[in-house]
């Protein structure tokens, strides 16, 4: 079974640092890997996603992952953190069954930014 | 234009009582999700349905009861409410043909006393 591993469950950082989230995975099966965005009392969004090709991946709002299948990991970067960056992020792999996706998250970890 | 829209937003409740949750999507898809969110932000799957069939179906308590009218449409029952099962409930749905990416609705946040 998939699973996923946030290291961390509270990073801060400061306004224009390198921003950098940290996730590991467990996967039988090539995986597909997301990263998810939600905002204070909102629903989830979609920054970014691995599925197959190019491991350097680009999303919305400047942020992109790479996936190292040697290191099992997909740790997304920001080069420079915005104020409205803070926020949940959660990593996620998929299990993929006919006709959808079984998505499997991480524990999330809590961006703050600092002026 | 809301893509997915749930109603209630908000939904407090007593232990014991029956209620109902509601999802629409505009999107044309034909997949649909209930994920909870527990007090700790944990996130898992409760079911997806793939037009109007039931595809997955997590460990869930007989108490949830899913329900699919149309393909637009994915409800959530919840029989005999317990003290455990306030959390943010979120529906999603997804593209046949791109499954792999989820469109989230706004989430309803269950309060059972």
């Amino acid at each position: 079974a998939q699973s996923v591993t946030q290291l961390g469950s509270h990073v801060s950082v400061s306004e224009g640092a390198l921003v950098l989230l940290r996730c590991n995975y467990s996967s039988s099966v090539p995986p597909y890997l997301f990263w998810y965005v939600q905002y204070p009392n909102q629903g989830l969004q979609l920054l970014l996603k691995y599925t197959t090709g190019a491991t350097l991946v680009k999303g919305i709002n400047g942020f992109e992952a790479e996936f190292k299948k040697s290191e099992t990991s997909f740790h997304l970067t920001k080069p420079s953190a915005h104020m409205s960056d803070a926020a949940e992020y959660f990593c996620a792999v998929s299990d993929r069954i006919q006709g959808a996706q079984k998505l499997v998250f991480g524990q999330g970890t809590r961006l703050t930014i600092n002026p | 234009d809301t893509a997915v829209s749930q109603t209630p937003k908000y939904l407090v409740t007593q232990m014991g009582n029956d209620k109902s949750i509601k999802c629409e999507q505009n999107l044309g898809h034909d997949t649909m999700y209930w994920y909870k969110q527990d007090s700790k932000k944990f996130l898992k799957i409760m079911f997806s349905y793939n037009n109007k069939e039931l595809i997955i179906n997590e460990t869930v308590p007989n108490r949830f009861s899913p329900k699919s009218p149309d393909k637009a449409h994915l409800n959530l029952h919840i029989n005999s409410l317990e003290l455990g099962d306030s959390a943010v409930y979120f529906c999603a749905s997804s593209h046949p043909l791109h499954t792999d990416t989820q469109y989230f609705g706004p989430g309803t946040r269950l309060t059972v006393l």
